[in-house]
């Protein structure tokens, strides 16, 4: 059971709009930036949201990130099917002194 | 180019242990934070290690700390983790992953290296 909360998968057509939420507490979201990360099968992480919504360089602006309270939210618009991952929100838990995942989305571009 | 290479993974024993090596260069390896995450077969993403760029602070997930140890050589450019008394659950492929701010904001991956624990 992960400290922070994702959907386990999510689904959408090509050229559509995804979102994927990430649940955590006001030790971890609520008081730190949010990070997300994409995992292309077989492959290492990436990062592709950092403190709650910027890109870093070279990743389009299909996607974008948000964050309100204690929940952070990951957009993805004009999917297309390269963008079949999963995806993980992470944080440092100031509380706790330790870092933290969501459990990870499954992105599945129909 | 920023990489991050490990080493040192294989096949151990319930009870052994193994040290990985991440071999860092194309940057300033004793400016960053660094850490350990691991991935276990078919499962998400764990975050096992911290450590900060002088190596003076260092924070372990509870499922790991009192086995395994992280430090670091910035003369070598290099991280490490010593991993003891290691268990079934340990067998995950293991990251070293740069942290551009100390709030596991992880710019960098490498390419993992795989520790099966297994008689």
């Amino acid at each position: 059971q992960s400290v922070l909360t994702q959907p386990p998968s999510v689904s959408a057509a090509p050229g559509q709009k995804v979102t994927i939420s990430c649940s955590g507490s006001s030790s971890n979201i609520g008081n730190n930036y949010v990070s997300w990360y994409q995992q292309l099968p077989g492959t290492a992480p990436k990062l592709l949201i950092y403190d709650n919504n910027k890109r870093p360089s070279g990743i389009p602006d299909r996607f974008s990130g948000s964050k309100s309270g204690t929940s952070a939210t990951l957009g993805i618009t004009g999917l297309q099917t390269g963008d079949e991952a999963d995806y993980y929100c992470g944080i440092w838990d100031s509380s706790l002194s330790v870092g933290v995942f969501g459990g990870g989305t499954k992105l599945t571009v129909l | 180019e920023v990489q991050l290479v490990e080493s040192g993974g294989g096949l151990v024993q319930p009870g052994g242990s193994l040290r990985l090596s991440c071999a860092a260069s194309g940057f300033t390896f004793s400016s960053y934070e660094m850490n350990w995450v691991r991935q276990a077969p078919g499962k998400g993403l764990e975050w096992v290690s911290y450590i900060n760029s002088r190596g003076n602070i260092i924070y372990y997930a509870g499922s790991v700390k009192g086995r395994f140890t992280i430090s670091r050589d910035n003369a070598k450019n290099s991280l490490y983790l010593q991993m003891n008394s290691l268990r079934a659950e340990d067998t995950a492929v293991y990251y070293c992953a740069r942290d551009r701010t100390g709030d596991l904001l992880v710019d960098y991956w490498g390419q993992g290296a795989l520790v099966t624990v297994s008689s």
